[in-house]
């Protein structure tokens, strides 16, 4: 079978820096995806990683340890608007397992 | 301008009925997919197409039908509805399957009453 755990909420201050994290257990594991949801909206892509290392796109990077079945997604300067959740999801041969979600708060 | 869009946005019906969801994507892409996601947010896949070839069935009930007439469209009929079917359902649509992005649907939220 597998496996995502990543927590349920977090919460951070404008401006600072938020850590995701992720761990998980599957076979014909391919790489890890991160995803964002607003309320009400649908999943966007953010970020894939499908070898070890640490890949930036803008505020947000994501960071992958096939060896430790871990990740995270690391956000920077927070703003208001990345108030939302965010899903990793691992690739298992033909499809994409998501995880249950991380609701992240972000305080004034 | 829509690279996925989904009918209707809203669907609210009775127990027992047969309704339909229909997406198209523009992308050119060639896998289609079907999302169920619940009221804790849990995101579920439930199928996946690729050139009109079905690659992914999950545990889903038979009374959910998925149909492809083609690689832009993934239609999503349910038969016999039930109070557990309320959900959000998302299509999504990717360049291929596996590792590539997927770019999803607004949803469709279905409420049985």
């Amino acid at each position: 079978g597998q496996s995502l755990e990543q927590p349920s909420e977090v919460t951070a201050v404008e401006g600072a820096i938020v850590q995701i994290n992720c761990t998980y257990q599957t076979s014909g594991f391919y790489g890890l995806s991160w995803y964002q949801q607003h309320d009400g909206g649908a999943p966007t892509f953010l970020s894939y990683n499908g070898l070890d290392g640490l890949e930036e796109t803008g505020r947000f990077s994501s960071f992958l340890s096939r060896s430790d079945s871990y990740g995270y997604l690391l956000l920077q300067e927070l703003q208001m608007k990345d108030s939302a959740s965010y899903f990793c999801a691992v690739t298992q041969d033909d499809k994409i397992i998501f995880g249950k979600g991380t609701r992240l708060h972000i305080l004034p | 301008d829509t690279a996925v869009s989904q009918t209707p946005k809203y669907l609210v019906t009775q127990m027992g009925n047969d309704k339909s969801i229909k997406c198209e994507q523009n992308l050119g892409h060639d896998t289609m997919y079907w999302y169920k996601q619940d009221s804790k947010k849990f995101l579920k896949i439930m199928f996946s197409y690729n050139n009109k070839e079905l690659i992914i069935n999950e545990t889903v009930p038979n009374r959910f039908s998925p149909k492809s007439p083609d690689k832009a469209h993934l239609n999503l009929h349910i038969n016999s509805l039930e109070l557990g079917d309320s959900a959000v359902y998302f299509c999504a649509s990717s360049r291929g399957a596996g590792n590539q992005p997927q770019h999803f649907g607004d949803g469709t939220r279905l409420s049985i009453l």
